[in-house]
């Protein structure tokens, strides 16, 4: 089955901590997205890759990495400089840049 | 700066038609999509707008009018499982995803 896999489902981590969420692709996309996910607003995006090697800072980039050193792979590292990281996390990919997305199930980040 | 309007919460009943408007205001447009989110769970692709008019998909529909910055989702012969958040979003001239901050759907009985 093609999809988008997210682990864990649910996180926590104790403040000044970094945590990784990893995010996997099995669909031949070449476009993957970060977004977050706070209740009463929209998806905001953190990072996107075209490609391979490469990757954009979105609107709310800061306190967050990415690498993309696979295609199907592209996880994302929630820093301690990150001021408000409790949050849900989705992973999306697409065929082309943009266009429709698949999502993960998402990672529900809380942080204490 | 960018916009994507849609109402906060709707109620409807089983059985019954809905309609969620969505109103944006972009930096030029390239594409209207319409995802649907049931609680806890991640975002599903529902229909993509580019040109102005109605798709129709099964019981769903959307409609784009470019001109007046508007897209309606349309839900027929609502089903319990209809119950779930609409999330508008706009690709803008840079194609950058606009997001808007989704309809709550509550389907009664």
């Amino acid at each position: 089955d093609g999809g988008i896999t997210q682990s864990p489902k649910y996180l926590f981590r104790k403040e000044g901590q970094n945590v990784t969420l990893s995010c996997e692709q099995n669909l031949n996309h070449d476009a993957m997205y970060w977004y977050r996910q706070d209740p009463g607003q929209g998806l905001r995006l953190i990072y996107y890759s075209q490609i391979v090697n490469d990757f954009q800072k979105g609107d709310i980039a800061e306190g967050y990495s990415v690498s993309r050193e696979k295609k199907e792979s592209f996880p994302l590292t929630v820093t301690s400089a990150q001021k408000n990281p409790t949050a849900f996390y989705l992973c999306a990919s697409s065929m082309f840049e943009f266009r429709e997305q698949y999502f993960g199930p998402g990672t529900r980040l809380t942080v204490t | 700066g960018q916009n994507i309007d849609q109402p906060t919460e709707m109620t409807a009943t089983e059985g019954a038609i809905v309609q969620i408007n969505c109103t944006y205001q972009t930096s030029g447009f390239n594409g209207l999509f319409w995802y649907q989110q049931h609680a806890g769970e991640a975002p599903t692709f529902l229909s993509y707008n580019v040109l102005d008019g109605l798709e129709e998909k099964g019981r769903f529909s959307s409609f784009l009018s470019r001109s007046k910055g508007y897209s309606y989702l349309l839900l027929k012969e609502l089903q319990m499982k209809d119950s779930a958040s609409y999330l508008c979003a706009v690709l803008d001239s840079n194609y950058q995803l606009i997001w808007g901050a989704g309809t709550k759907l509550i389907i009664k009985p």
